[in-house]
């Protein structure tokens, strides 16, 4: 089955800078790769997701890059907040099974004000 | 709109015991799952259902049974609960298979 890594498990940003996390997956066929924010005791949440046939997206302050070659895919949070501190995690899923997600381990993300 | 709702919100079971999980949505939604979120672990597919009356496991099933009991609820049953099975339960639905799934808040369940 498809087997999802998220580096680093945790980051520590001050605020205004920029924070990136990175996930890598071993299926070539997986098409369609969300991310999901995680507030502390509340379900996740998606913020963003990308497509095989799309190379960056952006909505915000938040951007996501795909690099299918190298099976990796990248989130980027600009300008961090307070409000950005979460876990977050990574997913990859596939057309030909069903599109059940596989998820990263998740990155924590701490905003120092 | 509630969204996804879940009970309990905690529960504390021993070694044996049996439980269910109840999960509703109110968005009418096709597809629903179930996963577990254990630390460094990210969350893990217990079972899915793509629409009423299919169940299908997910990457973690053995312990676990579910019910698709109609179109909006999706329970899952610890038959006999062991320590194993001490975790954070999410339910989860989606419009069909390869969109946004929208999560409930979540149970978290001990078993000692």
């Amino acid at each position: 089955g498809e087997n999802v890594e998220q580096h680093p498990s945790t980051l520590s940003v001050q605020e205004g800078d920029s924070a990136v996390i990175k996930c890598t997956y071993s299926d070539s066929a997986s098409n369609y790769f969300p991310w999901y924010k995680q507030e502390l005791g509340k379900g996740p949440q998606l913020i963003i997701d990308i497509r095989s046939n799309v190379g960056e997206k952006k909505d915000q302050r938040i951007a996501v890059t795909l690099n299918k070659t190298a099976k990796h895919f990248s989130l980027h949070i600009t300008e961090t907040q307070p409000e950005d501190s979460a876990v977050y995690f990574c997913a990859a899923s596939l057309a030909s099974n069903d599109y059940k997600l596989s998820f990263g381990a998740g990155t924590t993300v701490t905003v120092r004000a | 709109n509630a969204g996804v709702t879940q009970t309990p919100k905690f529960q504390v079971l021993k070694t044996g015991q049996s439980m269910t999980l109840q999960c509703a949505q109110d968005m009418n939604h096709n597809s629903m799952y179930w996963y577990r979120q254990d630390p460094g672990m990210g969350l893990r597919l217990i079972y899915y259902s793509a629409s009423e009356g299919t169940t299908d496991k997910g990457e973690v099933p053995n312990g676990y049974n579910v019910s698709r009991l109609n179109k909006r609820e999706f329970s899952l049953r610890l038959e006999s609960a062991a320590p194993s099975q001490t975790s954070v339960y999410f339910c989860a639905s989606s419009e069909q298979a390869s969109v946004e799934q929208f999560f409930g808040p979540g149970t978290r369940l001990t078993v000692l």
